[in-house]
Formats: structure tokens, C-alpha cells, sequence
């Protein structure tokens, strides 16, 4: 079973506007941590924000922010204010446990944003 | 700001070549990983590492694999004899006792051919 699922392969926004990524996850572990990272066309992995299982208020960073609604195991991505910049592929991803745990993430196969102008 | 390095960007390999990726994860971080992306996929992770020892793998990394961290500092993937479906993108990632970010390098292209 997938453990994280992003069904939005792609989709379009326009500049300024606000869009939200979708994630669902499944664990039975109470301790986990969703993580969203964005990969540009140059390939590499930035590291955009963290939600942990016991946190009380949904993640915030600059204009991303995570939709963390543990009951319905959805953790989705909201970028305010859309700009060109933006526009990359963006990975939903989940680490399970805590301690002397291994820390791997398993990824979702990802959503392609498109930012017109 | 600190960050993961790797080297090389880019290599280009010959089937049955032994190929070694290069990492040097941010200094104060304990938790090391290998995650590699088939062009067009999803990343999958391959590896951890923690306390000089593995602490984790995925059925991909079978015993072409390995992995050391040799001076404190480095720490590299090793695969013995490389396969056409090794072509990928390989990520070195780290992480900090906070647990609550992993942070990537930039990858190296692996090219078998």
C-alpha cells in the first residue's frame, strides 16, 4: 500500500495566486513527521517545511504553510502569493518514528507546479 | 547557511565499473542517508547510517552497495559493478537530533552505459 500519496501529478496556477498541494499519508506509528521539499528543473532538493505528528499548530514558513489535519491523514502544501519562481516539482514525504529509528523518508511520486504569468 | 555537498556532479560510467559518490554532510548532523531518483520517479531511499553503522536499507541496496563514513567528515556510496538500471540521480542527505529536517545535497548524476 502507499504509504504517501500526492494525486495531483500536475497543475497550474497564476502568479499571485494561492494554490494547495495535496497529500494524504498512511502510518499506524503515533510518532511521524511529514516533510514538503521542492525540486526545480536543476534537480536538486530545497527543503521547504516540517510538520511533526505531535505538533498542535499546522507549519508555517514564509509563504508555504502546511494543511495538517491528522485525522483525515492529509498534510497539504499551501503557497500564498504564486510567483514564477515557484513553478518546479514538489515532493510530499514522511518519516516514521522517532530515537535510534533509521530517520528514512519515503517519498510520494510527486506534483508538477506550473506558475503562468 | 551550512550545507551538504557531493561529488561528483556528474559521472559517467562503464558497465561492471566500480563507481564511488561522494558526500560531506553539514558538520554537527549524526543521521546520514543515500536516496537515489530514476529520472522521471519518485526518490527512494537506499540507505541510512548512523553511529558508523547502517542503521537502515531498502531491498535496493543489495551487495553491490556499500557505504562508509572513512574520516569523520566524508561519507560515500559505493556500488562494485555498476548496472544499466543504476543510472539515476543519488542524493546524500543529513539530519540533526531535532529529527524535524533532512537536508539534500545536490546529487550526482550517475550515468551507466
Amino acid at each position: 500500500a502507499q504509504k504517501i500519496t500526492q494525486t495531483q501529478p500536475g497543475m497550474f496556477v497564476q502568479e499571485k495566486e494561492a494554490v494547495t498541494l495535496d497529500c494524504t499519508y498512511d502510518t499506524s506509528d503515533p510518532s511521524y513527521g511529514l516533510f514538503w521539499y521542492k525540486q526545480p528543473s536543476s534537480g536538486e532538493m530545497i527543503f521547504l517545511i516540517y510538520q511533526g505528528s505531535y505538533d498542535q499548530q499546522n507549519a508555517t514558513e514564509g509563504r508555504y504553510s502546511l494543511n495538517f489535519q491528522k485525522a483525515r491523514k492529509s498534510a497539504n502544501l499551501v503557497i500564498s502569493a504564486s510567483q514564477l519562481g515557484d513553478s518546479a516539482m514538489y515532493f510530499c514525504a514522511m518519516r516514521e518514528g522517532r530515537g535510534n529509528q533509521g530517520g528514512k523518508l519515503i517519498f510520494g511520486q510527486g506534483t508538477e507546479l506550473s506558475v503562468k504569468p | 547557511e551550512p550545507e551538504v555537498t557531493q561529488t561528483p556532479s556528474h559521472q559517467v560510467t562503464q558497465m561492471g565499473q566500480e563507481v564511488i559518490l561522494r558526500c560531506v554532510p553539514i558538520s554537527n548532523h549524526l543521521y546520514f542517508y543515500w536516496y537515489r531518483q530514476i529520472l522521471g520517479q519518485k526518490v527512494e531511499f537506499l540507505v541510512s547510517f548512523y553511529n558508523n553503522e547502517i542503521s537502515e536499507k531498502s531491498e535496493i541496496f543489495d551487495d553491490q552497495f556499500s557505504v562508509e563514513r572513512p574520516d569523520g567528515s566524508n561519507f560515500t556510496l559505493k556500488i562494485r559493478s555498476t548496472k544499466l538500471e543504476d543510472s539515476a540521480m543519488y542524493f546524500c542527505a543529513s539530519m540533526g537530533q531535532g529529527w524535524n529536517e533532512q537536508f539534500f545535497g545536490p546529487g550526482t548524476r550517475l550515468t551507466v552505459l
